[in-house]
């Protein structure tokens, strides 16, 4: 059982529209991470948020941590096909001293021209 | 500089058959992880090691085993491989804490008959 829940799982968009990607979990996470895959390598991290109801911008990406710490959302604004790849979020439990990274299974986003 | 590296990149076994993935990185670093991936799990945590000279399980660590060499690599050894095995394995460091960037290899990828 995944303690972070992503969806959705698959999302195909046009060019130029937005797209909102979720990781959801009944845990409180001290902090949270997305990554972005592509196919034949590792995840690159994008992103951490630390602090409830905190929100990040990376250029057209648009990162929110809940204000209770369990969940975040990842919106990307006028799609590029270079925004393709794999979407995973990554959150560290507050009851882990270390903060072993937690993973969700992936949103696998496909942009086409 | 080149980061994370991973060999081999695709390695095929019968079953029973030991092998050792070897991961190396030049950014001095004081953790290291291994995680497997498999479809619609995300990444999971084998072992990781905090720093030198220490090692701990995570996750998923039965049929494995590590080494922490020296600073710079991290082994991963399954003595035994049996076809639940099979996966893309990554290799990943980070400065301190998973708080810090966690910088993954390209992966490997096994296949176990």
């Amino acid at each position: 059982t995944q303690l972070l829940e992503q969806s959705p799982q698959f999302l195909s968009i046009q060019e130029g529209e937005n797209l909102t990607v979720y990781c959801n979990s009944s845990s409180v996470f001290s902090s949270l991470q997305w990554y972005r895959q592509e196919p034949g390598e590792g995840p690159v991290l994008l992103v951490t948020v630390v602090t409830g109801g905190e929100v990040k911008k990376l250029k057209r990406l648009t990162f929110q941590f809940g204000d209770a710490r369990k969940d975040s959302s990842l919106h990307i604004t006028a799609a590029q096909p270079g925004d393709t790849g794999l979407y995973l979020c990554a959150g560290a439990l507050t009851t882990d001293s270390w903060g072993k990274l937690q993973f969700g299974a992936g949103t696998q986003v496909v942009v086409t021209p | 500089n080149a980061g994370v590296t991973q060999t081999p990149k695709f390695q095929v076994l019968k079953t029973g058959q030991s092998m050792t993935l070897q991961c190396a990185q030049d950014m001095n670093h004081n953790s290291m992880y291994w995680y497997r991936q498999d479809p619609g799990m995300g990444l999971r945590l084998i072992y990781y090691s905090a720093s030198e000279g220490t090692t701990d399980k995570g996750e998923v660590p039965n049929g494995y085993n590590v080494s922490r060499l020296n600073k710079r690599e991290f082994s991963l050894r399954l003595e035994s491989a049996a076809p639940s095995q099979t996966s893309v394995y990554f290799c990943a460091s980070s400065e301190f804490t998973t708080l810090d960037t966690q910088y993954f290899g390209p992966g490997t990828r096994l296949t176990v008959l």
